[in-house]
């Protein structure tokens, strides 16, 4: 099983769509969840921190479920300008090498 | 405040050959690392400097070699190039192993034919 598990899509969404991903992550020992943005051809951008708590910042909400191992990122009220390639970035705490990034998953968003 | 910078932007090489990508950043980070992101798989860690003066492996460093010449800079080499090595290669820095945000260059598109 790979550390670090995205479906890599594309998921086609029309305008205005909720969409969610998820990701799962198989050490039960990771500390820290990230959700990256990579617009085509361009370097990965932080989208957002993922807490135990959960994490919402306008239209985008980040959560985390330890007991099943998984993050998912929610996305309401799509925007053209949300498609793009969402990474899950998943972090034991146990140093530098354990930093995972998953493939990511491809949103296009349709007029 | 340019961020993280990535010198060349493209490159062609012939096996065998050998080349340095640069990176710079200007954000005073202590931590600097060195990815190669290819289809199909997330960005791997090829060699990382948790500070000024260290580097160490990172998951691919197998045909490299770093240099951490100060704060700002950390270098990649590959000293004979291979098939193998045709990806896209990301600099990023950051305040700690991704504990906070970390910042990735432009990236590098590498072909080696």
């Amino acid at each position: 099983r790979k550390e670090v598990e995205q479906d890599p899509g594309p998921f086609n969404v029309p305008e205005g769509a909720t969409v969610a991903f998820n990701c799962t992550y198989s050490n039960s020992a990771s500390q820290s969840f990230f959700w990256y943005r990579q617009d085509c051809r361009k370097e990965p951008k932080l989208l957002m921190s993922v807490y135990s708590s959960g994490n919402e910042d306008g239209r985008f909400t980040a959560q985390l479920n330890r007991a099943s191992q998984y993050i998912s990122l929610l996305i309401r009220d799509s925007k053209l300008s949300d498609s793009a390639t969402y990474l899950c970035v998943v972090n034991t705490g146990r140093g530098y090498q354990k930093v995972t990034f998953g493939i990511g998953t491809k949103l296009q968003v349709i007029p | 405040n340019a961020g993280v910078t990535q010198t060349p932007k493209f490159q062609v090489l012939k096996t065998g050959q050998s080349m340095t990508l640069q990176c710079a950043q200007d954000m005073n980070h202590n931590s600097m690392y060195w990815y190669r992101q290819d289809p199909g798989m997330g960005l791997r860690l090829i060699y990382y400097s948790a500070s000024e003066g260290t580097t160490d492996k990172g998951e691919v460093p197998n045909g490299y070699n770093v240099s951490r010449l100060n704060k700002r800079e950390f270098s990649l080499r590959l000293e004979s190039a291979a098939p193998s090595q045709t990806s896209v290669y990301f600099c990023a820095g950051g305040k700690g192993p991704l504990n906070t945000e970390a910042f990735f260059g432009q990236g590098t598109r590498l072909t080696v034919v």
